[in-house]
């Protein structure tokens, strides 16, 4: 099975850092992901990590750690759009399928 | 850019009917899934579907549910006898091979009355 842990709200302000972080336990872990989802609406891919390090794609970086099993989404220069749940995902190869499992989300608020 | 396609965008069902939700992957993908989220809840797994056959499928996939592509473009989910607690947004998902490249389609909001 899959354990993904993520805090479940965060506040933050325009023009501020924010960093949302995710741990997980799988046991056929291959690769990691964030989606953004704004209510009512479908996830969209921020970014994937599947090997230890820091992804950066503009405002937003990811962070891996495979040995413990965490994760991080940096949004940089926040925007009220950012204003959304960021959803750490994990694909699990345990059972062949290589399946993606979600966890609960992370509901951020940017404020002025 | 690509997208997948998802109808209806909104389905109201009356308890007991049967439902069927479709789905038009991006063309080329071979990777297909359904994914369900109760409102304020998380997005869980229901099925993934490869070279025409079930690949896995979670718990809540029980008998009640069915996948099916039946022609080269639709990929349909169906509930045979919908209950209260399938009300839920279905987010249909594919993905073309072993990269990262998951699209998700705008969703399904049913609702089970």
């Amino acid at each position: 099975g899959q354990n993904i842990d993520q805090p479940t709200e965060m506040t933050a302000t325009e023009g501020a850092i924010v960093q949302i972080n995710c741990t997980y336990q799988t046991s056929g872990f291959n690769g990691l992901f964030w989606y953004q989802q704004h209510a009512g609406e479908a996830p969209t891919f921020l970014s994937y990590n599947v090997l230890d390090g820091l992804e950066e794609k503009g405002r937003f970086s990811s962070f891996l750690s495979r040995s413990k099993g965490y994760s991080y989404l940096l949004l940089k220069e926040l925007q009220m759009k950012d204003s959304a749940s960021y959803l750490c995902a994990v694909r699990d190869q345990s059972t062949g399928a290589n399946n993606l499992f979600f966890g609960t989300g992370t509901r951020l608020t940017v404020i002025p | 850019e690509p997208e997948v396609t998802q109808t209806p965008s909104h389905q109201v069902t009356q308890m007991g009917q049967e439902v069927i939700l479709r789905c038009v992957p991006i063309s080329n993908h071979l990777y297909f899934y359904w994914y369900r989220q109760i409102l304020g809840q998380k997005v869980e797994f229901l099925v993934s579907f490869y070279n025409n056959e079930i690949s896995e499928k979670s718990e809540i996939f029980d008998d009640q549910f069915s996948v099916e592509r039946p022609d080269g473009s639709n990929f349909t989910l169906k509930i045979r006898s919908t209950k209260l607690e399938d009300s839920a947004m279905y987010f249909c998902a594919s993905r073309v091979g072993e990269d990262y490249g998951y699209t998700f389609g705008s969703g399904t909001r049913l609702t089970v009355v």
